[in-house]
């Protein structure tokens, strides 16, 4: 049960935007619009960002976007500010009921 | 407030087995899948199961299937997993996790502090 795959890092400068990619199969990104995006700040607990691709939960910023492009997600922070360093993980559905996570992207601000 | 408090982990030889239970509050809980989520230390999410609000679906990922059971009770607003023939790669942070929806296992909207299993002897 390989997981999604996403870029060990990105980085970007306060202001600019930056994008992170997730990549699946026709199986689960491919197949289904549930996508999902995820904040983890150290020692700290998951935040949902995005589901169903493109939705964000109240109380997220609107700097976070996503989006979904055949077998591949992407995640899109605009205006990147400090408190935005962290990791970021995506998780799509799977066939057969299961779901998958990405190995996650270490975000860095320079 | 949404609120879920795990409790059950702890220190287990492999082989052997332990019981983690989530308090949910807050909530109307049976209109919630809810889902177990680990996290090695140092690594990456990995989901591990879940269970739809009515109890009657229960997909597992294929690194615990036959092994870990989960289950809930509507009642008492909680949610377990039975984690049978616990192995080293076992270790790992376990949240409990909310999903958006009555059927969701794959967006998770509120989280757990986690309950930590390490399986070692």
């Amino acid at each position: 049960q390989s997981a999604l795959t996403q870029p060990a890092s990105v980085s970007g400068s306060p202001g600019q935007s930056i994008t992170i990619s997730c990549t699946g199969t026709s199986s689960d990104v491919g197949a289904h619009n549930y996508v999902s995006w995820y904040q983890q700040h150290p020692h700290k607990v998951p935040k949902l960002l995005i589901f169903d691709v493109t939705n964000r939960p109240s109380g997220v910023s609107d700097r976070f976007s996503g989006s979904k492009s055949a077998n591949t997600a992407s995640l899109t922070i605009s205006g990147l500010q400090a408190e935005d360093e962290a990791d970021y993980y995506c998780s799509s559905y799977r066939s057969h009921g299961k779901a998958v996570f990405g190995g996650g992207t270490k975000l860095t601000v320079l | 407030e949404v609120q879920l408090l795990e409790s059950g982990g702890g220190l287990v030889q492999p082989g052997g087995s332990l019981r983690l239970s989530c308090a949910a509050s807050g909530f109307t809980f049976d209109s919630f899948a809810m889902n177990w989520v680990r996290q090695a230390p140092g690594k990456g999410l990995e989901w591990v199961s879940g269970i739809n609000g009515r109890g009657d679906t229960t997909p597992y990922a294929d690194s615990v299937k036959g092994r870990f059971t989960i289950s809930r009770d509507n009642s008492k607003y909680t949610v377990n997993l039975q984690m049978d023939s616990l192995r080293a790669e076992d270790t790992a942070i376990y949240y409990c996790a909310r999903a958006v929806r009555v059927d969701d296992i794959v967006a998770f909207d509120s989280w757990g502090q986690g309950t930590l299993v390490t399986v070692s002897s």
